[in-house]
């Protein structure tokens, strides 16, 4: 089955240390978001790419990152967590402005811990 | 700034009834609007979505319907049943190629059989 997979499901890292999530893709689409979500908050929008286009939103700390190696993987990078980026990480795709209407197909999330 | 609100946090419902649940927007310029549903330790799944040109859409059990004029839509659900208890999120594509979603804070839904 086609599916956004997302590695690992919880991770715990330590405050400070850097840490990388990752999110793979079958579905070849061409858009691959990321989103953090706090408990009983919206998703909020990281970044996302278009194809090889990075787009960053304008809140987003420098703190996170984000590399798009190839269209299946996608990584996070967040490179000194806090406490407060302790939150679910979500991965989507989207088949872009052709696609609009279908939504996004998210990955199962990844949990992060910061100690 | 939140663009899209969902100001129901939950919503209780008997099984077989009607689950109305409702979402409110701010920017005249989005032109789709999507509802997701989420279970516990799950990513959001797609359940539905209307294009701003249309007033309602239908898919089974589940029908979302759309006021521009108000910036308002809802999702009905008939009937309700126990395996719908999930959180549902309300949320809408602003008009750019890169179908950026903006989304709703959820309304956990409680079907009590």
């Amino acid at each position: 089955d086609a599916m956004v997979i997302q590695n690992p499901r919880y991770q715990v890292t330590q405050f400070g240390k850097p840490v990388t999530l990752s999110c793979s893709q079958t579905l070849n689409h061409n858009v691959m978001y990321w989103y953090q979500q706090k408990s009983s908050q919206a998703p909020k929008l990281l970044f996302h790419y278009y194809d090889k286009d990075f787009n960053n939103e304008a809140d987003t700390p420098d703190n996170f990152q984000s590399r798009r190696p190839n269209t299946s993987f996608c990584f996070l990078d967040i490179r000194s967590p806090g406490l407060g980026d302790a939150a679910m990480y979500l991965c989507a795709t989207s088949r872009g402005g052709t696609g609009k209407g279908y939504g996004y197909t998210f990955g199962s999330g990844t949990r992060l811990t910061v100690v | 700034d939140q663009q899209v609100k969902q100001n129901s946090p939950s919503l209780s419902v008997q099984e077989g009834r009607i689950s109305i649940l409702n979402c409110d927007y701010t920017n005249s310029m989005f032109d789709y609007f999507l509802w997701y549903k989420k279970y516990p330790a799950e990513g959001p799944t797609f359940l539905i979505s209307i294009s701003s040109i249309k007033d309602k859409n239908e898919d089974g059990r589940f029908t979302v319907f759309l006021n521009k004029s108000a910036k308002h839509l809802s999702l009905h659900i008939v009937p309700s049943q126990p395996g719908d208890s999930a959180v549902y999120f309300c949320a809408a594509s602003d008009p750019t190629g890169a179908n950026n979603l903006f989304f709703g804070t959820g309304t956990r839904l409680t079907v009590i059989p």
